[in-house]
């Protein structure tokens, strides 16, 4: 079945600089792919949607210089923590949807990202 | 804003039990529903999803309930394991090409 790879599954950084997390859809094309953010003991909260080919929709809230997503093709979406502080550490996790074979959304086995 | 929430944020139940887990929703233009399983460190994994058009949805050993009336929605486990230990969530879509609202969230805890 489809696969949605996310990579690094583990990142540590220091304070100040940036740090890139991809995720890929393996055997589909995805027009849409969706980042969310998760702290421990609580839930998704959803970051940005990603489309291919234009600019990245974010959530209100959500800063657009801080977290900056870029999806140059339909198989992959970047998202790049910018000049990374402590309180940016948390899991992020990414989905992509399938919307030719069936509305299906597939998400990723996530990213951890501690900033030290 | 639109919402999804749980009205557990805990349940523990024994081995061989039902478990439910609720959840409310509170935009009534939402038509797609999904139940996932999270366990520590790892992405949400699909379990079951409903559509508006329907009240009940069976899979292997799971329920979905659909009460648009009230809405709400209700995943249940029949004979529950340990294995099904984790944090499971609802989410809503209303008709936005995969994007998902996730409800907060309830933790199963399964005792042998």
């Amino acid at each position: 079945g489809a696969v949605v790879s996310q990579h690094p599954s583990r990142v540590i950084c220091k304070s100040g600089t940036s740090v890139k997390i991809e995720c890929r859809s393996l055997d589909f094309q995805a027009t849409t792919m969706f980042w969310y953010r998760q702290f421990p003991k609580k839930s998704l909260m959803l970051m940005a949607t990603s489309n291919e080919g234009s600019k990245a929709t974010y959530e209100q809230g959500v800063e657009k210089d801080k977290f900056l997503i870029n999806h140059a093709s339909l198989t992959l979406s970047t998202l790049t923590v910018t000049s990374a502080h402590p309180e940016d550490s948390s899991f992020y996790i990414c989905s992509a949807w399938d919307g030719v074979s069936g509305n299906t959304i597939y998400f990723g086995e996530g990213s951890w990202l501690t900033v030290v | 804003g639109e919402s999804v929430g749980l009205h557990l944020p805990t349940l523990s139940v024994q081995e061989g039990d039902n478990s439910i887990i609720n959840c409310a929703y509170s935009n009534s233009a939402s038509d797609y529903f999904i139940w996932y399983k999270q366990e520590s460190g790892k992405g949400p994994q699909f379990i079951i999803d409903i559509r508006s058009n329907m009240d009940k949805r069976q899979g292997q050993r799971v329920t979905v309930l659909l009460n648009k009336t009230v809405k709400h929605l209700s995943l249940q486990i029949a004979a529950t394991q340990p294995g099904d230990s984790a944090v499971y969530f609802c989410a809503e879509n209303y008709n936005q090409g995969g994007k998902l609202i996730f409800g907060q969230g309830t933790e199963l805890s399964v005792k042998p």
